[in-house]
């Protein structure tokens, strides 16, 4: 069976520090991967998704970035965190060519 | 631009209650629609996926409909439970939008009285 891990679960981080969120998904191959927020009081905001190594797609214009270095591991990263940077980061995948998505525990950041 | 809205924002029924959770989106060229179910601090959980072509999906206690000329649709639950109780979320994947690319609403919360 398939199964999507997030680390770390939660993070307080400083304004102005890097930031670095893994995701990995075991028991598929070549998924789609996506990258989500949710800020309090708001809806759930896709910030990038995935259909394949190397290949990213940016929904949101920020001082976030993602990369997918390898088939099954896709990683949120920030060079300088900002206090709107706050919120629950949820990571999804589906399989290729199909829609329904399957999330992640989630990661809780707060910026200082 | 595609806007999801979700009324009400949040419920409270008593157990045993049938309820009906609504979602409305502006722009009717969908390609489907989902519903999920959120636990507090937890991860999404897809309940139905509603093809542009189906008016409907059921899945145990669960019905969802969908009238799309109309830009609406509904996640009914029958004979509701307190394990029922959580943040239910609409999401549509626009026809022209782009590969499996999902707009949320701001989802329903829900309690479940014993």
């Amino acid at each position: 069976s398939q199964t999507i891990h997030q680390w770390p679960a939660t993070l307080v981080q400083p304004v102005g520090s890097p930031l670095s969120l893994e995701c990995t998904v075991e028991g598929t191959s070549n998924p789609n991967l996506y990258w989500y927020r949710q800020a309090a009081g708001r809806g759930l905001q896709l910030l990038f998704y995935s259909v394949g190594i190397g290949q990213i797609s940016s929904e949101v214009p920020q001082n976030l970035s993602a990369s997918r270095p390898q088939d099954r591991q896709f990683i949120l990263s920030s060079k300088k965190l900002l206090l709107s940077d706050s919120g629950f980061y949820l990571c999804a995948w589906a399989a290729g060519g199909t829609d329904t998505q399957y999330f992640g525990p989630g990661t809780r950041l707060t910026v200082l | 631009k595609q806007e999801v809205t979700q009324i009400p924002a949040a419920l409270s029924v008593p157990e045993g209650e049938n309820l009906v959770l609504n979602c409305s989106f502006t722009d009717s060229a969908i390609y489907n629609l989902q519903w999920f179910r959120q636990d507090p601090g937890k991860g999404l959980t897809s309940l139905l996926l509603i093809q542009s072509s189906q008016r409907e999906q059921t899945s145990g206690r669960l019905n969802a409909s969908l009238d799309k000329s109309s830009g609406r649709s509904t996640l009914y639950i029958a004979a509701s439970q307190p394990g029922d109780s959580a943040t239910y979320l609409c999401a549509v994947r626009g026809a022209t939008s782009g590969t499996y690319k999902y707009i949320f609403g701001t989802g329903t919360r829900l309690k479940v009285l014993a």
